[in-house]
């Protein structure tokens, strides 16, 4: 993947639990970046737009940061039901393509 | 809200064609896009088309097999894929863009149709 996750991430219920998420001048370095909620089997869910935007109806405990070529996305006060997948996306302008990040499996312990 | 639906995804040997549909009920004013997701894998983009039906991009690892389209008559969404590979079988979702078609910000709203490519 062009963007780059660590690919598992882990806290105890209540915890705060940060992924990174690096990439490149043409993407995160020009462009937004949008984080995806995957719970297994299930279609994924936007979880951040724009940096730091959340839709309507996802909690505060999520919130999203950019700076330079990286970006992170920080789950705070940790419950059970955040385990998932957590992607990564943003443009690419030499690609001309949306990229993602190989994605983050986050386990509550 | 906008509702979207994806179908057509079946069984298919190497080399074959197929379309993908997307249904539509409430057009996204700024354009779709699909994204597939092979078995045990992560997210990978294939294609956008805004609103207006004339930009059009692709990702490199399909480009030249499959198009994007739209037909406004009957409100559907098209992924016309052809000389499939066993490493397009994935679960394809059409999502709508929340903003910008160029920012990567989408909203999934099916549950995504599978297509498998084995002989």
């Amino acid at each position: 993947s062009v963007l780059t996750q660590p690919p598992s991430a882990s806290g105890t219920p209540g915890q705060t639990v940060t992924i990174s998420c690096s990439g490149g001048k043409s993407n995160i370095g020009s462009n937004t970046v949008n984080w995806y909620q995957q719970v297994p089997g299930t279609a994924p869910k936007l979880l951040i737009f724009s940096h730091d935007q959340r839709p309507s109806g996802v909690p505060d405990r999520f919130s999203g940061s950019k700076s330079g070529t990286s970006a992170s996305l920080a789950i705070s006060a940790l419950r059970s039901d955040d385990e998932a997948d957590y992607f990564c996306a943003s443009w690419d302008d030499h690609l001309n393509a949306v990229i993602f990040g190989g994605g983050t499996r986050v386990t509550v312990l | 809200q906008v509702r979207v639906e994806e179908s057509g995804g079946h069984l298919v040997h190497p080399g074959r064609s197929l379309r993908l549909s997307c249904e539509d009920s409430g057009l996204s004013p700024h354009g779709i896009h699909w994204v597939r997701q092979a078995p045990g894998k992560g997210l990978e983009w294939v294609a956008a088309m805004a609103h207006d039906g004339i930009k059009k991009f692709y990702s490199d690892s399909v480009k030249g097999r499959f198009t994007i389209s739209r037909d406004t008559a009957d409100n559907k969404l098209y992924l016309e894929m052809s000389s499939l590979r066993p490493d397009d079988t994935a679960l394809y979702y059409c999502a709508t863009v929340r903003l910008l078609l160029e920012d990567g910000a989408f909203d999934f709203r099916g549950q995504g149709t599978m297509v498998t490519v084995s002989s």
